[in-house]
């Protein structure tokens, strides 16, 4: 069965630093989804993304984070300068038809990320 | 406020002993609810999608049902594999936001 999987499975980095989280969604699924999910607390809606550009992004979403397609496959979460609270859980999620109450969402296995 | 609440937030039951979880919901603009499946370090797993109130549906030991309100999650006769977080998600559609809005969680733990 097709999935979704995320690269790499744990990532530690300093404070400061750039990181790159990747993920490659199900083949035939045209819209992306990043979420995070800090230790005990609940899963968070970061961006979407659609026909190359972003659908829609939560308040979480700043200037510090990016998305990109940057091949037929890979869909990426940047960010570009890590703080001590973005240590979480990043999980991708993809689904085949357009964000909405009807779009079953597959999830990625996710990257933790620690920020030290 | 928009928000999804689970309860009760962990239950031990003994395989076999059937129960059921809450989730309870106030989200403006609901367009579905979703109940996933999430093990110990892994992604949510799919399980079931409800759009409308009165709805149910089922997959093996688990039924899921809605009201206006809120929605539960029967498990039936449960066995140890079925140990896992279950997480509600409803999906928000209003105006410029358009999002699946979480609860924290029910831990289940089924002992043999």
């Amino acid at each position: 069965e097709p999935e979704v999987t995320q690269t790499p499975s744990h990532q530690v980095t300093q404070m400061g630093q750039e990181v790159i989280l990747r993920c490659v969604p199900i083949s035939n699924h045209l819209y992306f989804y990043w979420y995070r999910q800090i230790l005990g607390q609940k899963v968070e809606f970061l961006v979407s993304f659609y026909n190359n550009e972003i659908s829609e992004k939560s308040e979480i979403f700043d200037d510090q984070f990016s998305v990109e397609r940057p091949d037929g496959s890979n869909f990426t979460l940047k960010i570009r300068s890590t703080k001590l609270e973005d240590s979480a859980m990043y999980f991708c999620a993809s689904s085949e038809a357009r964000s909405s109450g009807r779009a079953k969402q597959f999830f990625g296995p996710g990257t933790r990320l620690t920020v030290l | 406020e928009d928000q999804v609440t689970q309860s009760p937030e962990a239950l031990r039951l003994q395989e076999g002993e059937s129960s059921s979880l809450n989730c309870s919901y106030t989200v403006s603009g609901l367009r579905g609810l979703f109940w996933y499946r999430q093990d110990p370090g892994k992604g949510p797993e799919f399980l079931f999608t409800l759009y409308s109130a009165g709805e149910e549906k089922e997959k093996e030991r688990l039924k899921a049902t809605l009201t206006k309100k809120e929605s539960f999650l029967h498990i039936t006769a449960p066995k140890p594999e079925d140990s896992a977080t279950y997480l509600c998600a409803v999906y928000q559609d209003a105006g410029n936001n358009r999002k699946l809005i979480w609860g924290l969680g029910t831990s289940l733990a089924v002992n043999p």
